[in-house]
């Protein structure tokens, strides 16, 4: 089974700082892929950046990056200069590629930006 | 742009009546799945869907079930609602294929049992 653990219920970051956000994974399986998904107030769930298990660079999307450490099973979420935008959950999730495509999710993390 | 819609923003129900959440998505996808999201919890899977007529337990089905006739809608049913299911329900469609391809998500429903 996947497990996706997300450590920080909250965090406060001031803004144009940036923020790491803490996610481990548990999994057995060798292919596999993990998502970030943000979530405003609005309810929407909005996806942010992706890495392959077998991707060897780190991901990045503009102001996001994926700091994957795949030994350590941990994909940690880089927020670069923070905008008050920025304030919302966000998300780690996993898909196993030999347990269908469906998407296990941590308990999220809330961002707050301080301006 | 694909979107899936959820037909319901806010719902209120009574315990024990049949609750029916609907959701269409209007890109052909092929996999379908219904959330449910609790603070501190995440996102749990209740039921996932890969083909028409097709259907899958995730990881908390007790107390549902789903039908998909149409490969475009998928519904969730509380057989008996209770209070234990107040929470906010949340609908995703993908395609087959792997990679980044993605999930997309409706703007969810926030059930309320009382």
């Amino acid at each position: 089974a996947q497990k996706i653990t997300q450590t920080q219920p909250g965090m406060f970051v001031q803004e144009k700082e940036a923020v790491t956000l803490d996610c481990t994974y548990d999994t057995s399986d060798q292919s596999y892929g993990l998502f970030w998904y943000k979530q405003p107030s609005s309810g929407e769930m909005i996806f942010l950046i992706y890495q392959g298990s077998y991707d060897e660079q780190n991901a990045t999307e503009g102001r996001y990056s994926l700091n994957f450490q795949k030994a350590r099973k941990s994909a940690n979420l880089v927020i670069s200069a923070s905008q008050l935008g920025d304030s919302a959950m966000y998300f780690c999730a996993m898909r196993s590629n030999n347990a269908g495509n469906m998407l296990t999710f941590g308990g999220g993390t809330r961002l707050m930006v301080k301006p | 742009d694909v979107k899936v819609t959820q037909s319901s923003r806010y719902l209120v129900k009574r315990t024990g009546e049949k609750v029916f959440l609907e959701c269409v998505q209007d890109m052909d996808h092929e996999n379908m799945f219904w959330y449910r999201q609790d603070p501190g919890l995440g996102l749990r899977l209740i039921y996932f869907s890969y083909d028409v007529k097709m259907k899958e337990k995730g990881d908390i089905p007790e107390g549902y079930s789903v039908s998909r006739e149409k490969k475009e809608r998928f519904s969730l049913i509380l057989e008996s609602a209770s209070t234990n299911q107040t929470s906010m329900y949340l609908c995703a469609s993908s395609y087959k294929t792997r990679g980044v391809d993605g999930y997309t998500f409706g703007s969810g429903t926030r059930l309320t049992v009382v």
